[in-house]
């Protein structure tokens, strides 16, 4: 089946450091990735659409220069969160598409500590 | 977008049939229904979606309602590892009709599994 690989699964890191998180689709080719941020107890909120080989397209009010994503190929998409600050620590989770035969397959998502 | 309305909760028995309502009245003709779940610090994993026929997999049953305002997820027998946040979620078919739109998650309902 169709598998989403995300890594690290959780990192920490020192207020005012970047983090870079890695989402790869291991069988399968991604024309669009799309990444979540979750805080505890609630839902996954949308945070942009990575699209290969063009810019991404960000949420309302998600800062698309602390959030950097790119997707410079089929397979592989990274979100970065620049100048981290312990608001940003949250759990984040990517995901992509196969076909219209089978959803949406999800990473297991990164546990962002910023300290 | 079009929005769902889930219970926050829902308790079943372990060996019981367990029935999660959706609704739904906003839908469009275009939107899929997805429903997927979510287990604490882990990605959310995909159950099942559909159209407008009901559909079977093994994982669940999905009923959709005749005018497409409500659907119904049915697990067939509820297990201790059924327990899990489930989100209804409607998609939109994406750009060439072979994959899906963003997907925005609602605050799904916390299922709870008594052995």
């Amino acid at each position: 089946g169709a598998v989403v690989s995300q890594h690290p699964s959780w990192v920490i890191c020192k207020s005012g450091t970047s983090v870079k998180i890695e989402c790869r689709s291991l069988d399968f080719q991604a024309t669009t990735m799309f990444w979540y941020r979750q805080f505890p107890k609630q839902s996954l909120m949308l945070m942009a659409t990575s699209n290969e080989g063009s810019k991404a397209t960000y949420e309302q009010g998600v800062e698309k220069d602390k959030f950097l994503i790119n997707h410079a190929s089929l397979t592989l998409s990274t979100l970065t969160v620049t100048s981290a600050h312990p608001e940003d620590s949250s759990f984040y989770i990517c995901s992509a598409g196969r076909d219209r035969g089978f959803g949406y397959t999800f990473g297991s998502g990164t546990r962002l500590t910023v300290v | 977008d079009a929005k769902t309305t889930q219970p926050n909760s829902m308790e079943s028995n372990e060996e019981e049939p367990v029935h999660l309502p959706c609704n739904h009245s906003t839908i469009s003709g275009t939107d899929y229904i997805h429903w997927y779940r979510q287990l604490p610090s882990q990605g959310p994993e995909y159950v099942i979606h559909g159209l407008t026929s009901n559909v079977n997999n093994r994982m669940a049953s999905l009923a959709i309602a005749e005018d497409r305002k409500s659907s119904t997820l049915i697990l067939h027998r509820a297990t201790l590892r059924d327990a899990a946040v489930y989100y209804c979620i409607l998609g939109l078919l994406g750009a060439g009709g072979t994959s899906y739109g963003k997907l925005t998650f609602g605050q799904g309902t916390i299922l709870t599994v008594h052995p």
